[in-house]
């Protein structure tokens, strides 16, 4: 079983439709989770993080942790045709002292049709 | 302030061959990793240096290699390029003192093995 697993996808939505994005693991070590958003030819960046369990809100984005069920989630509120992107969730522990390492999801792409 | 630098962003090479990648990280990180993107495996971590030392490394084989400089300039090598190294290579730098793991990647340099 891989640490993170998440559904590549394709998915494919309306403009304004809600979307939601999700990843499961297996490593309880685990602490922080993150999204990064990456567009074609670019490289992924964060776009929302939080620490163990809970939810957080960004504008029309909502990072949900169940460290119980070991599954976060990523909502997107209005989805918009910039959305469109490869969404990747990362998890992070210690390994080694404070030194923090990411393992990532094999990422979601994601169209927003207008 | 500026992003991660990589160069080149696009290669071609032979089977064979060797490459050599350059990264330069955001002013005043001094940790640097490195990934390779692929659609099949998604982000595979390849090694982190941090003051010139590798810190953490992957799964990869021996022809993998990689080192830092003292500016905190990192490149990495492939040797004897093998049809399935295509990929995305990704460098990402990390804040010194991080306690989230957070990493902000550069754009990538594309390698294509014929």
């Amino acid at each position: 079983q891989k640490e993170v697993e998440q559904d590549p996808g394709p998915l494919s939505v309306p403009e304004g439709a809600i979307v939601s994005l999700n990843c499961t693991y297996s490593n309880s070590a685990f602490q922080y989770f993150m999204w990064y958003r990456q567009y074609s030819r670019k490289g992924p960046e964060l776009l929302m993080y939080t620490y163990s369990s809970g939810n957080k809100e960004d504008g029309r984005f909502t990072a949900q942790v169940d460290k119980s069920s070991k599954y976060i989630s990523l909502f997107i509120r209005d989805s918009q045709p910039s959305d469109s992107a490869t969404y990747l969730c990362a998890m992070s522990a210690i390994s080694g002292g404070s030194n923090y390492k990411l393992t990532f999801g094999k990422g979601t792409l994601l169209t927003v049709n207008p | 302030k500026a992003g991660v630098t990589q160069t080149p962003r696009y290669l071609i090479k032979t089977r064979g061959q060797q490459v050599t990648l350059s990264c330069s990280p955001i002013s005043g990180h001094r940790s640097v990793s490195w990934y390779q993107q692929t659609p099949g495996q998604g982000l595979q971590f390849l090694f982190e240096y941090f003051s010139e030392t590798q810190r953490n490394k992957g799964n990869f084989p021996g022809r993998f290699s990689g080192r830092q400089f003292s500016n905190s300039r990192s490149e990495m090598n492939v040797s004897t390029l093998e049809l399935g190294d295509s990929a995305l290579y990704l460098c990402a730098s990390k804040r010194a003192g991080s306690n989230t793991g957070e990493l902000f990647f550069g754009e990538g340099s594309r390698l294509t093995v014929l």
